[in-house]
């Protein structure tokens, strides 16, 4: 069965912190994902990564980095955390291609007072 | 770019009834997916059509694409308060690795 791990389910952090959200996955699939869910502005990516090492920027990635060492571990990073970040956070992967359903963690609740 | 749209935005129906979620493209669509979020969780992967005209079913959970591949639609027969959540379509957009995702349908089940 698939499965893609994210490290926390909940996380309350302070304005100005490095934040590391990790997201483990065992399919051996070569795309990664991180999205942010937010009411009323629905699922947003903020990076991908088609590959170790490779990482491609989303549609909102100010604010945050990457890292992709091996393959089946993505971490998301928020260099300096600020309150507008508090969100859902959530990991997907799938494999290349068109036509490859992504397969989603559970998500981290982020909070950053 | 490419936007999908659902319908309704939220559904609530008495145990027992029927349901349907529409899921509607600006473009052709190559590969439509149908989640399933329960409230405060990630996305549960449903099911995925390819072809026009193409439906498939998952328990009492059936989805179709139209001829032309710009629409789904999502149908629950009988539903059941374990269906509550929120459904979202998403697809492959064109020309790109990304995903597209509707803006998802919330629907409450009441027992």
């Amino acid at each position: 069965d698939v499965k893609v791990t994210q490290s926390s389910r909940y996380l309350v952090k302070r304005t100005g912190e490095k934040v590391f959200l990790e997201c483990v996955q065992d399919m051996d699939h070569e795309n990664m994902f991180w999205y942010r869910q937010d009411p009323g502005l629905g699922l947003r990516l903020i990076y991908f990564s088609y590959d170790v090492k490779m990482k491609e920027k989303g549609d909102i990635p100010e604010g945050y980095s990457v890292s992709r060492e091996k393959k089946e571990r993505f971490s998301l990073i928020l260099e300096s955390a600020s309150t507008n970040q508090t969100s859902m956070y959530l990991c997907a992967s799938s494999s290349p291609g068109r036509n490859q359903p992504q397969h989603f963690g559970d998500g981290t609740r982020l909070s950053i007072l | 770019s490419q936007e999908l749209e659902q319908s309704p935005q939220s559904l609530i129906v008495q145990e027992g009834k029927n349901l349907t979620i529409n899921c509607t493209s600006s473009k052709t669509l190559y590969g439509l997916y149908w989640y399933k979020q329960k409230y405060g969780e990630g996305l549960i992967f449903l099911m995925m059509l390819q072809k026009g005209g193409e439906e498939k079913s998952h328990e009492k959970i059936t989805a179709k694409l139209d001829e032309k591949k710009q629409q789904s639609s999502l149908h629950i027969t009988a539903s059941q308060p374990s269906h509550a959540g929120i459904y979202l379509c998403g697809a492959d957009s064109s020309g790109t690795y990304k995903y597209i995702f509707g803006t998802g349908t919330r629907l409450k089940v009441l027992a």
